[in-house]
């Protein structure tokens, strides 16, 4: 299993401009999150999945969109790129919703 | 909505020594969880605790789910250079997941 993989690992982004953020999975878990990571700060939910099809809001969710049509993929959407979002974005997955399995991260810049 | 705090925020120790960290919450949790984060990677699960009291070890780690179920601490027994890194404390919040804000950790040869 390769377990949660995202894409890119590094992208730069002009204000304004727009992206998605991949995350896969192939451990066929339920729950699917996306987290940001501020420098010295720790994990901000943003949004989570508990099944395809379905989705909810976070801790952070403002400036960002997901979507889950499959159980394994999860991607996030960034439509109008601001400085503030300037961060690294995790992604997590888990079979009922505890024990969560990290990515690697993409590491993201706004400038 | 729950807030963990985690103590301390960073600490400097030399090869060998025990470390202990602790993180506290003003709600209820049910579960907790205990990651590490390497420079440049995603947390690693070490630990996951279910039941209040539960005292789990995993290799020189032990964690510990305190009694009010709004507390645990982290020890790691006889340090090493690779245990250098950021350990966080994590809740589920119904179907959410509460991170504390780490604490770093630097182990001096």
């Amino acid at each position: 299993n390769a377990g949660v993989t995202q894409t890119p690992k590094f992208r730069i982004l002009k204000i304004g401009q727009s992206m998605t953020l991949q995350c896969t999975q192939d451990m066929n878990h339920n729950y699917m999150y996306w987290y940001r990571q501020d420098p010295g700060m720790g994990l901000k939910l943003i949004y989570y999945s508990v099944g395809a099809g379905i989705t909810d809001k976070g801790e952070v969710p403002n400036g960002y969109n997901v979507s889950r049509s499959t159980t394994e993929d999860f991607p996030l959407r960034l439509e109008l790129a601001a400085p503030s979002q300037t961060s690294v974005y995790f992604c997590a997955s888990s079979y009922i919703g505890d024990t969560q399995y990290f990515g690697p991260g993409t590491r993201l810049t706004v400038l | 909505g729950q807030q963990l705090n985690q103590s301390p925020q960073s600490m400097f120790i030399q090869e060998g020594e025990d470390v202990s960290m602790n993180c506290t919450s003003s709600s209820i949790f049910n579960t907790w969880l205990w990651y590490k984060q390497d420079p440049g990677e995603g947390p690693v699960l070490l630990i996951a605790l279910y039941k209040a009291g539960e005292l789990t070890s995993n290799g020189r780690l032990t964690a510990q789910f305190g009694i009010t179920r709004k507390d645990s601490f982290l020890n790691i027994s006889a340090s090493i250079p690779s245990d250098v890194g950021i350990y966080f404390c994590a809740g589920p919040n119904n179907n959410d997941m509460r991170f504390g804000a780490g604490t770093r950790l630097t182990v001096k040869p």
